[in-house]
């Protein structure tokens, strides 16, 4: 079985500096997807950013990155020029390409970040 | 266009009963998928449906049910409700295959009393 581990619980950065949140994850498979969520206090779930493990180049979408290294099984997100908007719990995510989980998330515990103005 | 609607946002329930939460997706996704927030246990999967089949269960008492209608909505249904089943359900549609991820709705927040 998939698991991932995000093993910090809260982190803080002062805005428009760089914070990077960790993620690493354990799995026998060589195709899978890794995605990182934002969950603000509104509740709902925003994808964030995607990666598919057989590209070696890493996701960037916009302000957003992240260092994807297969080999030791981690994916950390990093945030440039933090916001006060990105002020929300971060959550890593495993997605198997086996037909026999369909479309499941396997989900870390989930980081907290704080944005100080 | 529409994101994901889930109904009703808030519930409460007494130990014992059952309830049922809905789900409407975006239109033309047929997979829906359901999850369960607690602040102990974090985000864990409840079950998958596709094309109106359970196409994927998670580890959860068979307490916990749903099924997809054929316009893809889908509902969960939880029976005899016991207060460790306060939570988040989050509900998520995608197209066949969520390789782009899912888009979730923004819950629904069950607290049994």
């Amino acid at each position: 079985a998939q698991t991932v581990t995000q093993s910090q619980p809260e982190m803080s950065v002062q805005e428009a500096e760089t914070v990077t949140l960790s993620c690493t994850y354990d799995t026998s498979e060589s195709d899978y997807y890794l995605f990182w969520y934002k969950q603000p206090p509104s509740r709902q779930m925003i994808l964030v950013i995607r990666q598919e493990a057989y590209k070696q180049q890493n996701a960037t979408e916009n302000r957003f990155s992240v260092n994807f290294q297969k080999a030791a099984k981690s994916f950390s997100l990093k945030i440039s020029d933090s916001q006060l908007g990105d002020a929300a719990m971060y959550f890593c995510a495993y997605r198997s390409t086996l037909m026999e989980y369909g479309n499941k998330l396997v989900f870390g515990a989930g980081t907290i970040l704080r944005v100080k103005s | 266009k529409a994101g994901v609607t889930q109904t009703p946002r808030y519930l409460i329930k007494t130990r014992g009963q059952q309830v049922t939460l809905s789900c409407s997706p975006i239109s033309g996704h047929r997979s829906v998928s359901w999850y369960q927030q607690t602040p102990g246990q974090g985000l864990q999967f409840l079950f998958e449906y596709f094309s109106e089949t359970q196409r994927n269960k998670g580890n959860f008492p068979g307490r916990f049910s749903g099924r997809q209608f054929s316009n893809s909505r889908s509902e969960m249904n939880v029976s005899t409700l016991e207060l460790g089943d306060s939570a988040l359900y989050l509900c998520a549609s995608s197209p066949r295959t969520a390789n782009y991820g899912y888009t979730f709705g923004s819950g629904t927040r069950l607290t049994v009393v």
